[in-house]
């Protein structure tokens, strides 16, 4: 149990344009995902905490109209990057911690991570 | 602020031999949870082990254990009969328990060597 997917897990892009990562939570119901960046040989960066059905919550330094996140449903988060530049070629990672009322409560289950690079 | 270090950049072991990767941390709180993460070259993030604060008993799971020293707020993996597949960048996380909390603070990683 507690599966979390994403995709693509590999996409390269054109400078410029926008790309758009999926994270599903496959078999529980995600109160809260989590989405992160992560550089090579260094641990994971968060950017974004979001919740179903409100706004997300950027750390600071992160810029939320470059970032977008949408938490539709229970199961479902996007990451859409826009207007992508070289910089933002990175490793994204998605994570979903359970709903409270469930054994899964309090820890984050990771997906298998987004390969972004920017042409 | 909550922080976390992994003060071991790099560890080696030999296979099926035991090893420790440390962690420490620092907080106000009393209550609060801690992980263990493994992410291997594929870079898939492994959940390991986790531990309540308010439990006084390690956690293990398999070949895995934990040190848990809440008043030293140390927390670290014991490894026992390292395998090959075992290799990979650990990191140790906390998360507090107040409600509404729910961010991890990671440790910057080990990277852990089993050498055959």
């Amino acid at each position: 149990g507690a599966v979390v997917s994403q995709h693509p897990s590999w996409v390269i892009c054109k400078s410029g344009t926008s790309v758009k990562i999926e994270c599903r939570s496959l078999d529980f119901q995600a109160t809260t995902m989590f989405w992160y960046r992560q550089f090579p040989k260094q641990s994971l960066m968060l950017m974004a905490t979001s919740n179903e059905g409100s706004k997300a919550t950027y750390e600071q330094g992160v810029e939320k109209d470059k970032f977008l996140i949408n938490h539709a449903s229970l199961t479902l988060s996007t990451l859409t990057v826009t207007s992508a530049h070289p910089e933002d070629s990175s490793f994204y990672i998605c994570s979903a911690s359970a709903q409270p009322t469930t054994g899964l409560w309090g820890t984050q289950y990771f997906g298998p991570g987004t390969r972004l690079l920017v042409l | 602020a909550q922080t976390v270090t992994q003060s071991q950049p790099e560890m080696s072991v030999q296979e099926a031999e035991t090893v420790t990767l440390s962690c420490t941390y620092d907080t106000s709180e009393s209550d609060y949870y801690l992980f263990w993460y493994k992410q291997p070259p594929s870079r898939q993030m492994i959940l390991v082990i986790r531990q309540e604060a308010y439990k006084q008993q390690n956690a293990t799971e398999n070949r895995f254990s934990v040190n848990f020293q809440k008043a030293a707020k140390s927390f670290s993996l014991k490894i026992s009969d390292s395998q090959l597949g075992d290799a990979a960048m650990y990191f140790c996380a906390y998360r507090s328990a107040v409600s509404g909390t729910y961010k991890y603070i990671f440790g910057t990683g080990t990277r852990l060597k089993v050498l055959a």
